[in-house]
């Protein structure tokens, strides 16, 4: 089963709108960790943010914020005021206490920005 | 600081030679993951080290496939021989696991294998 799904393949947006990536994990462990990762055209994957299971509290960074909620096991990210350049690849992932050091990542979210 | 390096970037190779990947971690991260990410399958975890011990090789795809970590600053990923089926962008990742809770993943810039 997969344990962290992005059920989004492919989104596109005009500039300037808000756009919001989805993604629901599946976990048994009490303790864990959800992050958010961007892979420009240019191939490499950037770390965005982590959160802990303990955690519930949004975080906004600048035009990003990330919405943790444990009730509906998801862990949304938005984009306000999209630009051309948050035109990336976007995966979510999960890693459990008590698997090791792994991570599940999801199969990604296409996000094109159309100017 | 330097991130973790890959090399080669690009690798273009026949089918049945050997290819084998390369990657520094960041200094003081104390695990090492491989992954390989394709169109089909996304991205897969093939091996990862903890402390230079290989913990789980589960996705290695078959015997054709190695992987080594000498040294805490260096490991390699093997395949031989090497098959069209391989071609794919292959990408190192190293973390920092401690009482800090669980350590990011940094990734490489990848490296892209061809095989013809």
């Amino acid at each position: 089963a997969q344990k962290v799904t992005q059920a989004q393949t492919e989104i596109s947006v005009v500039e300037k709108e808000d756009v919001t990536l989805d993604c629901v994990y599946e976990t048994r462990d009490t303790t864990y960790y959800l992050f958010w990762y961007k892979q420009p055209p240019s191939g490499e994957l950037v770390f965005l943010i982590r959160r802990n299971s303990f955690d519930e509290q949004n975080e906004i960074s600048g035009r990003y914020s990330w919405n943790f909620q444990k009730s509906t096991s998801s862990f949304n990210f938005t984009i306000t005021a999209s630009q051309v350049v948050d035109s990336a690849v976007y995966f979510c992932a999960l890693s459990e206490e008590i698997a090791g050091n792994q991570f599940y990542f999801g199969t990604g979210t296409s996000l094109t920005v159309i100017p | 600081d330097a991130g973790v390096i890959q090399s080669p970037r690009h690798e273009v190779t026949e089918m049945g030679q050997e290819v084998t990947l390369r990657c520094k971690p960041i200094s003081g991260h104390n695990s090492l993951f491989w992954y390989r990410q394709t169109m089909m399958r996304g991205l897969e975890l093939l091996i990862y080290f903890n402390n230079n011990v290989p913990i789980d090789d589960s996705g290695m795809p078959e015997d054709r496939f190695s992987a080594k970590m000498p040294n805490a600053s260096f490991s390699t990923l093997k395949i031989q021989p090497s098959e069209p089926r391989d071609s794919a962008v292959y990408f190192c990742a190293s973390s920092l696991v401690g009482t800090g809770g669980r350590g990011i993943q940094y990734f490489g810039a990848g490296t892209r294998l061809s095989v013809l």
